[in-house]
């Protein structure tokens, strides 16, 4: 399967825990995305990376969530000291040069209890 | 700034008749593209059709169109003969089309609920 991973589907955290979430971009497609899903609503665009820089993180909440795409391995969104209120879905998508060829992952569903 | 309406919550459909489901947008961008994805109960996001602002035809996909409309901002998704898997959400989307940075992200509608009726 060449296709966006992301890892894992389900994710149960308690108040304050931390979470990690793991997104492995399509084939050949260097440039990963995060979005948000708040129940009842659209995909909201949280931070763009490509391979060891960020390049907009105009969505991203200023404090408690980072992300990183390192040289090797996955880009991990991370949410530290979570709340109730970062329940959500979280997708990761990846393009390739240009932006284009939008693929998404199946997406991670955060529950914090 | 980029900014995705759709104006209906949700929407039924009889099992094999058409169905519009409605999309206007704004944007500064002089060039721009627009997505229609579908969202099933299962929770992936699946790509379903793509416009460029610059096209000089409406998109086809097998059964789905896009209705692109420049002048009215408009860009309504139409299915024809509806299926009762095609029940799920379906969301309108769009980026900026110049290379480069904040063009990239796709900015999104809050969806539209579709239930086909057998």
């Amino acid at each position: 399967n060449a296709g966006v991973m992301q890892n894992p589907r389900h994710l149960v955290r308690r108040r304050g825990q931390e979470a990690r979430l793991r997104c492995s971009p399509m084939k050949g497609h260097s440039h990963v995305y995060w979005y948000r899903q708040l129940p009842e609503e659209g995909l909201k665009f949280m931070v763009y990376l490509q391979k060891e820089n960020i390049i907009d993180e105009s969505g991203m909440p200023k404090e408690r969530f980072s992300a990183e795409f390192p040289k090797e391995g996955p880009s991990i969104l991370r949410i530290q000291q979570v709340v109730r209120g970062d329940s959500a879905a979280y997708f990761c998508a990846s393009t390739g040069t240009g932006g284009w060829g939008y693929t998404f992952g199946s997406g991670t569903r955060l529950t914090v209890v | 700034a980029q900014k995705i309406t759709q104006t209906q919550p949700g929407m039924f459909v009889q099992e094999k008749e058409a169905v519009t489901l409605d999309c206007t947008y704004d944007t500064s961008d002089p060039s721009y593209g627009l997505f229609w994805y579908k969202q099933p109960s299962s929770g992936e996001m699946i790509f379903l059709i793509y416009q460029g602002s610059y096209d000089q035809q409406n998109a086809t996909e097998g059964r789905y169109s896009l209705n692109f409309q420049k002048a009215r901002k408009s860009a309504n998704l139409v299915i024809s003969a509806s299926q009762l898997g095609d029940s799920a959400m379906y969301f309108c989307a769009m980026r900026g089309a110049r290379a480069g940075g904040s063009n990239y992200k796709l900015t999104f509608g809050k969806g539209t609920l579709l239930t086909v009726n057998p």
